[in-house]
């Protein structure tokens, strides 16, 4: 049970290009986040969704896509990167509301 | 929309000492308060949390109140050790069926030996 994994660890781009950031559960979570994480500004919301096949905005959402074709998987898409996407990326999952939200390792970005 | 301040920003306490972490919220219809502890480099792993039933719980050295009146909540780590040093987020949540987490901005905790 690996838990909730992302990939990659890190990652370096130029303004302008485009990557895909990958989160995987293996604990059959209904429910899936992505989080930016800057530094004095805590955690905040970018996309999450709710099942497969659905997505929402959060707070933060302006640049970034995502989508679950798959339970198990969460992608957040950066179509053209600005320096203002530089930060932490974390993913979580949760099963319901009565449990807690399980974080990945997190991927670190830096646009040049 | 919920918005949940946390203080201190930073905070040194000697080893074996207590440590007191404290937050407040604006949404009264918060439910849900999970503490969470991030070691440097790693995900934030959840340590302790409280729902707007309870107004205190406790695991060990950790524990945490909910006062739901004023709208804040605490984490309180007794007989800390150097391994406690880490940053710590408090989140708050509203709702059922969902959990929507919007968090504090974090304490950074050094427990000096």
């Amino acid at each position: 049970n690996a838990g909730v994994t992302q990939t990659p660890k890190f990652r370096v781009l130029k303004t302008g290009q485009s990557m895909t950031l990958l989160c995987a559960q293996d604990m059959n979570h209904e429910y899936m986040y992505w989080y930016r994480q800057d530094p004095g500004m805590g955690l905040r919301l970018i996309h999450y969704s709710v099942g497969e096949g659905t997505t929402a905005k959060g707070e933060v959402p302006d640049g970034y896509n995502v989508s679950r074709l798959k339970k198990q998987n969460f992608l957040l898409g950066l179509e053209s990167a600005a320096p203002s996407q530089t930060s932490v990326y974390f993913c979580a999952s949760l099963l319901d509301s009565t449990d807690t939200q399980y974080f990945g390792p997190g991927t670190r970005l830096t646009v040049l | 929309g919920e918005n949940v301040e946390q203080h201190p920003s930073t905070l040194s306490v000697q080893e074996g000492d207590s440590a007191v972490i404290k937050c407040t919220y604006s949404d009264s219809a918060s439910n849900y308060f999970p503490w969470y502890k991030q070691e440097l480099g790693k995900g934030p792993q959840l340590i302790i949390d409280i729902r707007s039933n309870v107004g205190e719980k406790k695991d060990q050295r950790i524990a945490v109140t909910l006062n739901k009146t004023a709208k804040h909540f605490s984490l309180h780590i007794t007989e800390t050790q150097p391994e406690d040093s880490a940053v710590y987020f408090c989140a708050a949540s509203w709702g059922t069926g969902f959990q929507k987490l919007v968090f504090g901005t974090g304490t950074r905790l050094l427990v000096s030996p």
